[in-house]
Order: structure tokens, then C-alpha cells, then sequence
């Protein structure tokens, strides 16, 4: 089984801030990646999918990229709304698997 | 639009089953597959498994394959997980989410508590 792994686990940042998420893959998952956010006591929101296509309607602060087994999410300028966890996954093949998750707070 | 609605929460005994319903709409339901993903108390994503809503093909995850079965009804575009031999760990939200190769739309979430 492929497993993911995030880092960091937690930060925190200021508004406006340039923020980064890596997820690393125990082996090569081509472009099947994707990343969620996760607000306390709602259901995650898909953010970006195949590495570096953002779904439709998220904001454009939100980039994806990495190929193989090294991913990054990025959040270009750091908003209130966008604190929580976030979560990215591999979908190469059965069993997919998510990352253990970065909690992002606010300064 | 795309919605998938849960079923309400949950209290069961060690040693009982439980089983979650999702009902989807604004979509060709058959045309997709759906994930369920359960999430434990302060924890993160467990993927469960997956089933087809074409086929009713599945997919689980080995931890749980013994103890679950996940079905869909084309007829009420609903999907079904039953987790069965439930312990005190399987206290959890569970979620059911649409697949488009990866999970997109996710539903609210349904509160199971395994308690005696």
C-alpha cells in the first residue's frame, strides 16, 4: 500500500502570509493527487485535483504542483477563512490513502 | 447542483451494526462511484472503501473488509454502508463522497457512537 506523508503537521502564519504544504508519497503516483480542506466539525472540500487543477470555485490563491512523489499545496496570500486542516490524498490505485493532515492556524 | 445527504446520527452498542444511508442528487448517479471515508474523534481521513453505482463493484479497504459492505439502489439514487461488529473505536464521523477518479462532492457527514 502506497502511504502519504505530510509536514508539517501544524503552523501557524499571519495573514497574507505565503504558506506551503508538502506531501510526500511512499512510491511514484504519477499525477493522481489531490488536496481538501477541512474546516472543525464540517465535511472536507476538494481544492485541487491531478497535482495542480483547481476545482471550480476556489479561489486562485490556492496552487497545486509536484510530480512522482512529491507534492506541495500552496496558498499564495494567506486569508481568516483559510485556517483548518488540510488534507492531500493519492487516488493511483486501490487503496487510496490521505496524508495525516496540516493544521493551519492564524498568528 | 450536486448534493449528498446522510442520514442522522447514531447510537450503538459494542457488537451491533449500523448502517448509513446517502442520498444523491443533481447528477447521473450511475455515472460515478462513491468513497466512504470515516474520521475518528480528533483524527484524520480513513478511507473505507469504494463501491460503483453502475455495477455495485466494490473496493474496501483490508482493515475493514470483513465487517463492511457498501451497496448502492440505482432506483432512489441512494448508497448504503453497513459496518457490522461495531467496537468503541468505530466512534466516528462517517462521510460519503462522489468519485470522479478522486472524491469531490462530500456529504455531511454521519455521527456514529459505539458506546455500552
Amino acid at each position: 500500500d502506497i502511504q502519504m506523508t505530510q509536514s508539517p503537521s501544524s503552523l501557524s502564519a499571519s495573514v497574507g502570509d505565503r504558506v506551503t504544504i508538502t506531501c510526500q508519497a511512499s512510491e511514484d503516483i504519477t499525477d493522481n493527487l489531490s488536496w481538501y480542506h477541512q474546516k472543525p466539525g464540517k465535511a472536507p472540500r476538494l481544492l485541487i485535483f491531478d497535482v495542480s487543477n483547481v476545482e471550480a470555485g476556489v479561489p486562485s490563491r490556492f496552487s497545486g504542483s509536484g510530480s512522482g512523489t512529491d507534492f506541495t499545496l500552496t496558498i499564495s496570500s494567506l486569508q481568516p477563512e483559510d485556517i483548518g486542516t488540510y488534507y492531500c490524498q493519492h487516488y493511483y490505485f486501490f487503496p487510496v490513502a490521505f496524508g495525516g493532515g496540516t493544521q493551519v492556524e492564524l498568528k | 447542483q450536486v448534493q449528498l445527504v446522510q442520514s442522522g446520527a447514531e447510537a450503538k452498542k459494542p457488537g451491533a451494526s449500523v448502517r448509513v444511508s446517502c442520498k444523491a442528487s443533481g447528477y447521473a448517479f450511475s455515472r460515478f462511484g462513491i468513497n466512504w471515508v470515516r474520521q475518528a474523534p480528533g483524527q484524520g481521513l480513513e478511507w473505507m472503501g469504494w463501491v460503483s453505482a453502475s455495477n455495485g463493484q466494490t473496493n474496501y479497504a483490508q482493515r475493514f473488509h470483513d465487517r463492511v459492505t457498501m451497496t448502492t439502489d440505482t432506483s432512489t439514487t441512494t448508497a448504503y454502508m453497513e459496518l457490522r461488529s461495531l467496537r468503541r473505536d468505530d466512534t466516528a464521523v462517517y462521510y460519503c463522497a462522489r468519485v470522479r477518479g478522486f472524491p469531490d462532492y462530500w456529504g455531511q457527514g454521519t455521527r456514529v457512537t459505539v458506546s455500552s
